[in-house]
């Protein structure tokens, strides 16, 4: 069964600061693995997604997150906070297998103050 | 590509009334996708469909809740004597057709559903 931790519900930080969302995952086979981002009221956009290729995954708006196998970690990474950043983020896995459901962490609440 | 749109975006209902939502997925995307997600949790799998054949159902979905896809375009998904805690963010997401690893889950922006 696969699975998803993203530990810490609420993270701030400040304009221009570094941002660090964690996320463990649980895994039986080498998974695929996504950073979603919701912001209120709205669906979730896909912001990167690792699919066993480079270990560091490059997303859209700063954001990049990097596949520890390790450490079964794949957390998401901003050099600099902007305002504009403050959502929801969400974790996901899912099985190698395409076209499967994905399975989502509890989310992480980013504020941002200037 | 105009998006994944889901109708309503905002229902509320009496405990015991039956609701329909409807998804409307990107065209020729063959797999949709329907989530729950109830507040401070992340979305939760329902079920899905390739074309109209729905592939997977969750235990999440109870014999209360029936989705179809008649024509492998758009969704309904029905919620029969509602109870209140149905009360949820329903979404809706579409992909291409699998084979690709690199395929993508676009989700549309939701129908919240409020039972009193």
């Amino acid at each position: 069964a696969q699975s998803v931790t993203q530990l810490g519900s609420h993270v701030s930080v400040s304009e221009g600061a570094l941002v660090l969302l964690r996320c463990n995952y649980s895994s039986s086979v080498p998974p695929y693995l996504f950073w979603y981002v919701q912001y209120p009221n709205q669906g979730l956009q896909l912001l990167l997604k690792y699919t066993s290729a480079a270990t560091l995954v490059k997303g859209i708006n700063g954001f990049e997150a990097e596949f520890k196998k390790s450490e079964t970690s794949f957390h998401l990474t901003k050099p600099s906070a902007h305002m504009s950043d403050a959502a929801e983020y969400f974790c996901a896995v899912s099985h190698p297998r395409a076209g499967t459901a994905l399975i989502f962490g509890k989310g992480t609440t980013l504020s941002v103050s200037s | 590509d105009t998006g994944v749109s889901q109708d309503p975006r905002h229902k509320i209902t009496k405990r015991g009334q039956n609701v329909t939502f409807r998804c409307d997925p990107i065209s020729e995307h063959n797999r949709l996708y329907w989530y729950r997600q109830t507040l401070g949790q992340g979305p939760e799998f329902l079920t899905y469909f390739q074309n109209e054949a729905q592939l997977e159902k969750s235990r999440l979905l109870s014999d209360r809740f029936s989705a179809e896809r008649p024509k492998g375009s758009f969704s309904t998904l029905e919620i029969q004597r509602t109870e209140q805690g149905d009360s949820a963010m329903y979404l809706c997401a579409s992909s291409l057709v699998p084979g690709s690893p690199t395929d993508t889950q676009y989700f549309g922006p939701g129908t919240r559903l409020t039972v009193l």
